[in-house]
């Protein structure tokens, strides 16, 4: 596998489920993202980590709670969702050193649907 | 804060036409400059990207220049073809040391026919 991979790639769920998107980079990167790309709207970021520690936390609802078990992997569990958190939800994966701004790279993402 | 400003899609070009997707943008401080694409069914992938004004970024014969007195960052290409179809985003990033924080624009739907 390269670069950074996401599963499952479509899922449909009814409100009550409990669900985890999972996430993995094989770039050797030392900071992850998770955002949501609605249909017309801009990307949203929703959580970042660095180094294993969450450092953001966009506002997001109770109901998406995130994972970083190593700095290669990251979780986003679900559950008791709403129809209106149909989304894309993209991971993505960077390389943070000493301020300089780096690019991003993207998993393919996870197409959810609630139901 | 951050904020940046694309083009409204779609837009619809015939092969071999000339694209410009403009974008503009505010930010405190000197940040980088992306553009990022995103083909149907995928992730984004980074396109080119510029992280100091006047910079060129160069890429599949896309260009854009980081333009800081008009703080524009548009993206050209002078002959499109059809598999150049697909979302394009314009991005900035602040300097963090936790984290690049990117700045999405909404994107411009680009749709190439034949």
């Amino acid at each position: 596998e390269t670069g950074v991979t996401q599963t499952p790639r479509h899922l449909v769920m009814g409100m009550t489920n409990k669900k985890s998107l999972k996430c993995e980079q094989h770039l050797g990167h030392n900071a992850m993202y998770w955002y949501k790309q609605s249909a017309k709207k801009p990307l949203e970021l929703m959580f970042v980590y660095s180094l294993e520690e969450r450092v953001e936390n966009n506002s997001v609802p109770s109901r998406f709670s995130p994972e970083c078990p190593n700095s290669s992997h990251l979780f986003l569990h679900l559950h008791t969702l709403q129809p209106e958190d149909s989304a894309l939800y993209l991971c993505a994966s960077s390389q943070v050193s000493g301020g300089a701004p780096h690019e991003q790279f993207f998993g393919p993402g996870t197409r959810l649907t609630v139901l | 804060g951050n904020s940046v400003t694309q083009m409204e899609g779609p837009v619809t070009l015939s092969e071999e036409a000339f694209l410009t997707i403009n974008c503009t943008y505010t930010a405190t401080g000197y940040p980088s400059l992306f553009w990022y694409v995103q083909y149907p069914g995928e992730g984004l992938q980074l396109l080119l990207k510029a992280t100091k004004a006047d910079d060129k970024g160069s890429n599949k014969g896309f260009e854009a220049t980081y333009r800081k007195e008009t703080t524009s960052f548009h993206l050209e290409k002078g002959s499109v073809q059809v598999s150049d179809s697909a979302v394009y985003f314009c991005a900035l990033s602040d300097e963090e040391t936790s984290g690049s924080r990117l700045t999405f624009g909404e994107g411009t739907q680009l749709t190439v026919n034949p």
